[in-house]
């Protein structure tokens, strides 16, 4: 069975640092995909960035990076300089190519501080 | 372009009652789906279409149907609804054949069942 797990409910950081926020999965699929959505207060869910398995790079999109360590079954994804606005939910969530069921993890709620 | 649009935006249901949660998309998507989100579980998915005509269940489907009878419209009925059912449902849609997979969410019913 696939599972997405986020093991930080909660993380601080301030403004104009770099923050990590750590994604694990469990696949026995050799073929998948990997994503981030953000949910600010508001509620909707934004995409942000995604990171197919056999990519040989890790998936950048201006401040958000996604680094890929596929032996550990790690998505981590890096926001780079902070900003207030960055404040809000973040969703790990992965699909694998034989299935068109995506799985989500529980999310990080992240803290910008001024 | 409206995008995903979902109505009604908030409802309140009593137990046993049945009601349609509406969800529409313009960007000529062949994948829709239903996810609820409740606190601390993240996104669970209900049911899923990839096309007018085929629908399949998700991780969660029990107490829900959907129907997909055009590209556009994908509708989720709760026959039956029960306090378990409160929730925050969101829609989504995308192309099959879309390189970075994204989905594309609605802004979300938020349903109360009393």
């Amino acid at each position: 069975a696939q599972k997405i797990t986020q093991t930080q409910p909660g993380m601080f950081v301030q403004e104009k640092e770099a923050v990590t926020l750590d994604c694990t999965y469990d696949t026995s699929d050799q073929s998948y995909g990997l994503f981030w959505y953000k949910q600010p207060s508001s509620g909707e869910m934004i995409f942000l960035i995604y990171q197919g398995s056999y990519d040989e790079q890790n998936a950048t999109e201006g401040r958000y990076s996604l680094n890929f360590q596929k032996a550990r079954k790690s998505a981590n994804l890096v926001i780079s300089a902070s900003q207030l606005g960055d404040s809000a939910m973040y969703f790990c969530a992965m699909r694998s190519s034989g299935t068109y069921k995506y799985i989500f993890g529980t999310g990080t709620r992240l803290k910008v501080l001024a | 372009n409206a995008g995903v649009t979902q109505t009604p935006k908030f409802q309140v249901l009593k137990t046993g009652q049945s009601m349609t949660l509406q969800c529409a998309q313009d960007m000529n998507h062949e994948y829709m789906s239903w996810y609820r989100q409740d606190p601390g579980m993240g996104l669970r998915l209900i049911h899923y279409s990839v096309g007018a005509g085929i629908t399949d269940q998700g991780e969660v489907p029990n107490g829900y149907n959907v129907s997909r009878s055009t590209t556009e419209d994908f509708p989720l009925r709760l026959l039956s609804a029960a306090p378990s059912q409160t929730s925050v449902y969101f829609c989504a849609s995308k192309l099959l054949a879309e390189s970075t997979d994204t989905q594309y969410f609605g802004p979300g019913t938020r349903l109360t069942v009393l």
